[in-house]
């Protein structure tokens, strides 16, 4: 089964506009952190926003927030006001902080976000 | 400061022949990763370095690959006899202990 999923291959959104992106996840771990990366067409991984698993607010950086809803297992990225230069795609990872795991990021399939004028 | 930096940062290469990576992570950082990034595959987690620990290579897709890491530095992913399937980018990211990963710029590989 697939631990993190992306539903949106594709969104698009208006300038200004704000826009939330699907994820869901899936552990039995109680311990572990949610992050979204931006990937814009040149390639390089940015990170944007992390989520614990026992944080219980909900994260925000900027135009970015993380809507984390526990019992739901998901995880979903909320853009405010959109801008032309958010137009990338969009991953969610997980990382499972299970002892002796080794660290490393689940990713999903990610979401191509459109930002039209 | 400076971030992640890998090079080259595109490599074309012909079936069968062997080709290094290397990956230099942010200053400080223990922990270095590897991922490789395809489009029928998408992302997928290669090798894991922290400190001086044993790596975690559960990832590396077979014994054609390797990576070793240097004083706890610099990183070099090996692939032997490579095949057209090796094509893709490769993805280096370090943390500082286990926190948030960060990412370098990738390197294309293009296997002939």
């Amino acid at each position: 089964a697939q631990k993190i999923t992306q539903t949106q291959p594709g969104m698009f959104v208006q300038e200004k506009e704000a826009v939330t992106l699907d994820c869901t996840y899936d552990t039995s771990d109680q311990s572990y952190g949610l992050f979204w990366y931006k990937q814009p067409s040149s390639g390089e991984m940015i990170f944007l926003i992390y989520q614990g698993s026992y944080d219980e607010q909900n994260a925000t950086e900027g135009r970015y927030s993380l809507n984390f809803q526990k019992a739901r297992k998901s995880a979903n990225l909320v853009i405010s006001a959109s801008q032309l230069g958010d137009s990338a795609m969009y991953f969610c990872a997980m990382r499972e902080d299970s002892q002796g795991g080794s660290e490393k990021l689940v990713f999903g399939k990610g979401t191509k976000l459109t930002v039209n004028p | 400061g400076a971030g992640v930096s890998q090079s080259p940062s595109n490599k074309v290469t012909e079936k069968g022949k062997d080709v290094e990576l290397r990956c230099d992570p942010i200053s400080g950082h223990t922990a270095l990763y590897w991922y490789r990034q395809s489009l029928g595959q998408g992302l997928e987690f290669l090798i894991y370095f922290q400190g001086n620990s044993a790596p975690d290579k559960s990832g590396l897709p077979s014994d054609r690959f390797s990576a070793e890491r240097t004083g706890g530095s610099v990183s070099t992913l090996t692939i032997q006899r490579t095949q057209q399937e090796d094509s893709a980018v490769y993805l280096c990211a370090s943390s500082r202990y286990t926190d948030t990963q960060y990412f370098g710029p990738g390197t294309r590989l293009t296997v002939l």
